[in-house]
């Protein structure tokens, strides 16, 4: 199936700890890019990535850390130094930055 | 600053009724999509519109870019049509910006 697959479907934290969210896609896209999402609220853009090996910070970058190592692979690092980390967060795809977006199906994180 | 702004904010319908649902935003257009998020968080890719208008069975959007808005319109809607959608628009160049959705609730 092509698609962009988003793990785990939910992740429990302490705080304190630092955690990875997986993000991978198989739809050759070049651009990739997280957000976070509130309680009724819109989705906000966290980092994003317009081609392999280059990653931006978006509008709430602070406390996180991204990587894009490999065109399918954009992997979100949720540090201890982000103050309010338990959100749903969404990946996503497109073929180049003006393109359709596509969207995984989220990681419910929750910090305990 | 940039803004996309979504109206109204929660809509109430009953079965087999229609709606319009509208998104304004505070520049030139890139890229405009609107979304359904689902109860379980998903978002699905209902239509891809920066300009014109696009038909897909009972749902329609119209975006006036040079007027700054689009709409999408629900015809007879059906309860699995609750949900929230959202209206997103490339105004930066690099990434999506997001409105704060309608949140739509049909009922029998």
């Amino acid at each position: 199936d092509g698609g962009i697959t988003q793990s785990p479907k939910y992740l429990f934290r302490k705080e304190g700890q630092n955690v990875t969210l997986s993000c991978e896609q198989n739809l050759n896209h070049d651009a990739m890019y997280w957000y976070r999402q509130d309680p009724g609220q819109g989705l906000r853009l966290i980092y994003y990535s317009q081609i392999v090996n280059d990653f931006q910070k978006g509008d709430i970058a602070e406390g996180y850390s991204v990587s894009r190592e490999k065109k399918e692979s954009f992997p979100l690092t949720v540090t201890s130094a982000q103050k309010n980390p338990t959100a749903f967060y969404l990946c996503a795809s497109s073929k180049n930055v003006q393109a359709e977006a596509f969207f995984g199906q989220g990681t419910r994180l929750t910090v305990v | 600053g940039i803004q996309v702004e979504q109206s109204p904010p929660d809509l109430i319908l009953q079965e087999g009724a229609n709606s319009t649902l509208r998104c304004n935003f505070s520049d030139s257009v890139n890229n405009l999509q609107w979304f359904h998020q689902n109860p379980w968080g998903q978002l699905i890719n209902l239509f891809y519109i920066p300009s014109g208008t696009k038909q897909n069975g009972r749902l329609s959007a119209t975006t006036v870019a040079t007027e700054r808005y689009s709409l999408l319109y629900i015809s007879s809607s059906q309860t699995t049509d609750s949900g929230v959608y959202f209206c997103a628009v490339d105004l930066t160049g690099y990434a999506l910006n997001f409105g704060k959705g309608t949140s739509l609730l049909v009922t029998p």
